[in-house]
This record gives C-alpha cells, structure tokens and sequence, in this order.
C-alpha cells in the first residue's frame, strides 16, 4: 500500500532545538500532507507539498520532498513545548491519503 | 465554516449492540473519509465515499460495518454487533472535490466496547 513510513519513531529534544522527521513512501503521489495530532485529539493539518515542489515554508515548519527517492521530510525549528505531539505524513495517491505510525515528538522544558 | 463536526466525541456501547458515527464533513466538501486509529498507532484507511456513493471500501470489514454519504445529511459509519475490538477512535475527514487540496479532520468519535 502507499503508507506513509515515519523515521523516527520518537523524537526528544529540548526547546528551542530543531526537529527534524522523515517520510518515505512508496509510489507516485499527487501531494504529500504532514499533520500534527495531539494526545486524544484529532489530526491539524499542518502543510500540504506537491508532487512537482521541492520545499515548502509555513512559520516554523518546513517541508521538502524528493520524489526521485520518494522522501520527504518535515523540520521544525526553534521547538516550543507546544510542540510536542506525533507528526504523520499522508502521501496522497489519487484520493487515497494513507498515513503511517507517526513520529512522536517531546520537546522538553 | 464550521470544521468538520464528529458525534457523538464518546460512545460506549455494549457487545453485540450497533454503534452509529456521524460525520458532517466542512461546507462544500463532497468528499469524506473515515479511518480508525488504535492507541498508540498510526490512522487505518476504512473507507472513501463522494455523495451517494462508496468509491473505495477496501479497509472496511466485510461484515458488520457499513458506511454511507447521502445527498442530504451526514455520513453514517455504522457498526453492527459491536465487539471489544472494534474500540477505537474513528476519524472522518473530508475535502473539496479538487485533487491537490486538504484533508481536514474532526475530532473524532471514541468507541468504547463493554
């Protein structure tokens, strides 16, 4: 299937700290999209990249995707406490967005 | 515009009773989907529906659930018999008809099976 596949699995860095996580898939895509879930709650959409971008900014956040190794990867920069939630990535294929395990993040005080 | 609306946020429900999830996905979306997450776990595809139509019910469980998306109301995601299982969150999700656009989540409905 087209899931998603998060590296790390977990992820803890102290604030101010960038994170950074990755995102392998595994055929062609039209986008891929990160989300943030909070403990209990439900997915924030957090940036969408297209098939034929490279890098895309939103605040904090910056995504890339390598479609030639079918990769993308999502950095946040200057953590905040915040922060800390699991990440996913959702290559989406046609219309099917198909998410992985995740990435879950703690950024410490 | 209102999000995505989820009802109910918590469900309990005995073994062998069915468990109805509804979900209103954001104005002008006519695309939903629904998955299913476990603790501790990433979201499963369950299935994908446009109005009136189910386009891809490949993660659904053959027998017991069902889902629907009618021309007027909400989207159904009906469990029949529920057993311990089938406790879980369950996420709807809709966008626009567009390819290159977002998913946006509801909060979820939380099944407890007793």
């Amino acid at each position: 299937s087209q899931q998603g596949e998060e590296d790390p699995q977990a992820l803890s860095i102290q604030e101010g700290e960038n994170a950074t996580m990755n995102c392998s898939y595994k055929t062609s895509i039209n986008n891929l999209q990160w989300y943030r879930q909070n403990s209990g709650r439900g997915l924030v959409h957090l940036i969408l990249i297209r098939s034929n971008e490279r890098e895309k900014h939103s605040g904090r956040l910056r995504v890339t995707l390598d479609t030639s190794k079918k990769s993308s990867s999502l950095l946040i920069t200057a953590s905040r406490a915040a922060d800390t939630a699991s990440y996913f990535c959702a290559p989406r294929e046609d219309y099917k967005l198909s998410f992985g395990a995740g990435t879950t993040v703690t950024v410490r005080a | 515009n209102a999000g995505v609306m989820q009802n109910p946020r918590h469900l309990v429900r005995r073994r062998g009773q069915e468990a109805r999830l509804r979900c209103s996905p954001m104005k002008g979306h006519s695309h939903v989907y629904w998955y299913r997450q476990l603790p501790e776990e990433g979201l499963k595809f369950m299935v994908y529906l446009q109005k009136e139509n189910i386009i891809d019910e490949s993660g659904m469980p053959k027998e017991r659930f069902s889902a629907e998306f009618p021309k007027e109301g909400p989207s159904i995601l009906r469990i029949q018999q529920v057993v311990r299982g089938d406790s879980a969150a369950y996420f709807c999700a809709s966008s626009p008809l567009t390819e290159n656009t977002e998913a946006f989540f509801g909060q979820g409905t939380r099944l407890t099976v007793v």
